[in-house]
């Protein structure tokens, strides 16, 4: 059973730029959700998405944005991006939404 | 008041003694309660899941619920350096879809 992956491992960016971020879901999970955890801080809930529709949305700006394929995979994309973006990005999938497994993240640096 | 609380730590603790990490919420209609382990740099993963009142076990790891007192807590036995870590409380909250929050985490370190 392949667990969750996510590209790229390190990102960094300058303000202003525009990122998008992968995350391929576990294998049987139909639920993928969206996590900011900066330094010291817990994760944030960003929007999870189900079966491809968007099932909830955290407090994130519009230029925070997703989408998910028919595979399951998702993909999160920031635009306009700010130096207080920078964090560890986290993708969980799960089966119900509720028991997640995370993968390993992605490093967002923005300078 | 935040929706999910833990004490920041750090909670030190010697090799081989019994850790407690404490956790409580807001929600009273919370069903699902978890807690993740994460080493520094990485990320969160899965060591419990826990939805009645009560104990579960699961090797030298216990969840402790009381849904009466909005508290979930882990007890690790016979802790070990290797489980020096942030432990992370999550809970999943009624808001119409699956949304799981997070505290900020408590970290624990094992003296040797």
């Amino acid at each position: 059973e392949t667990g969750v992956t996510q590209s790229p491992t390190h990102l960094i960016k300058t303000r202003g730029q525009q990122v998008t971020l992968r995350c391929s879901s576990q294998s049987g999970h139909n639920t993928v959700s969206w996590y900011q955890q900066a330094l010291g801080q817990g994760p944030q809930f960003i929007f999870q998405y189900y079966r491809e529709e968007k099932n909830g949305r955290g407090n994130f700006p519009p230029r925070f944005s997703g989408l998910q394929f028919p595979n399951y995979s998702s993909e999160l994309n920031v635009n306009a991006l700010e130096l207080d973006d920078s964090a560890l990005y986290l993708c969980a999938s799960s089966s119900d939404g509720t028991l997640q497994f995370f993968g390993p993240g992605t490093r967002l640096t923005v300078l | 008041q935040k929706e999910v609380e833990q004490n920041s730590g750090p909670l030190s603790v010697p090799e081989g003694a019994i850790a407690s990490l404490n956790c409580t919420y807001s929600d009273r209609g919370s069903q699902s309660f978890f807690w993740y382990r994460q080493y520094s740099g990485k990320s969160p993963e899965l060591i419990m899941s826990i939805y009645s009142n009560g104990d579960k076990e699961d090797g030298r790891f216990t969840a402790q619920l009381n849904k009466a007192s909005q508290y979930v807590s882990l007890l690790i036995r016979d802790s070990q350096p290797s489980d020096s870590a942030t432990y992370l409380c999550a809970v999943n909250m009624l808001t119409g879809y699956q949304k799981v929050t997070f505290g900020t985490g408590t970290k624990l370190q094992v003296i040797p």
